[in-house]
């Protein structure tokens, strides 16, 4: 099993729709938790972070953490054409070592 | 500032050819990271360093080998190319801060290698 499962997709949204992304982990030392988006052909780049229970907003866009269910959510309100990309989800952990897991990436497309 | 840069974009090899991925930053970021993604595997830890002249193991290290003679350039290499190491290879770098700025970590564009 692995670490960090993500749901690949794809998902398909007509435009103006709430896009849904979750991921679940089983390592309960992670401590800080990512959500990455990535266009076609490109490097991923950070969209949001947040390492408490809770929800964090950021514009068009809400990170969700339930460490208790060890479940995280990415939320997109009015989602738009230039919101089509492959997002995905990483968590950290702090200790002797230093661990960083991605999720498999789900890819989305926002249908104008 | 270019960022994160790779070279080469594209590349072919032939399996047993080696070759070598070389990786530039000019943040002057303490960490660097080479990791691979496949279809349905995510982005997979290859190897990493913390510093100049240290490297550790990641999640998929065999098969590859680095090395991080200057802060600013992280170099992958394949000694014997194989076709399960047919991957796009992404190099990433972060900066060390004691606020916690470790967790965000600038990619490059990536290089598509192919063996056959």
């Amino acid at each position: 099993q692995k670490e960090v499962e993500q749901d690949p997709g794809p998902l398909s949204v007509p435009e103006g729709a709430i896009v849904s992304l979750n991921c679940t982990y089983s390592n309960s030392a992670f401590q800080y938790f990512m959500w990455y988006r990535q266009y076609s052909r490109k490097g991923p780049e950070l969209l949001m972070y947040t390492y408490s229970s809770g929800n964090k907003e950021d514009g068009r866009f809400t990170a969700q953490v339930d460490k208790s269910s060890k479940y995280i959510s990415l939320f997109i309100r009015d989602s738009q054409p230039s919101d089509s990309a492959t997002y995905l989800c990483a968590m950290i952990l702090f200790s002797n070592d230093y661990k960083l897991s991605f999720g498999a990436g789900t890819t989305v497309t926002v249908r104008a | 500032n270019a960022g994160v840069t790779q070279t080469p974009k594209f590349r072919v090899l032939k399996t047993g050819q080696s070759m070598t991925l070389l990786c530039a930053q000019d943040m002057n970021h303490e960490y660097m990271y080479w990791y691979r993604q496949d279809p349905g595997m995510g982005l997979r830890l290859i190897h990493y360093s913390v510093g100049e002249g240290t490297t550790a193991k990641g999640e998929v290290p065999d098969g590859y080998n680095v090395s991080r003679l200057k802060k600013q350039n992280f170099l992958l290499g394949l000694e014997s190319a194989a076709p399960s190491q047919t991957s796009v290879y992404f190099c990433a770098s972060s900066k060390f801060t004691l606020a916690g700025g470790l967790w965000e970590q600038f990619f490059g564009p990536g290089t598509r290698l192919t063996v056959l």
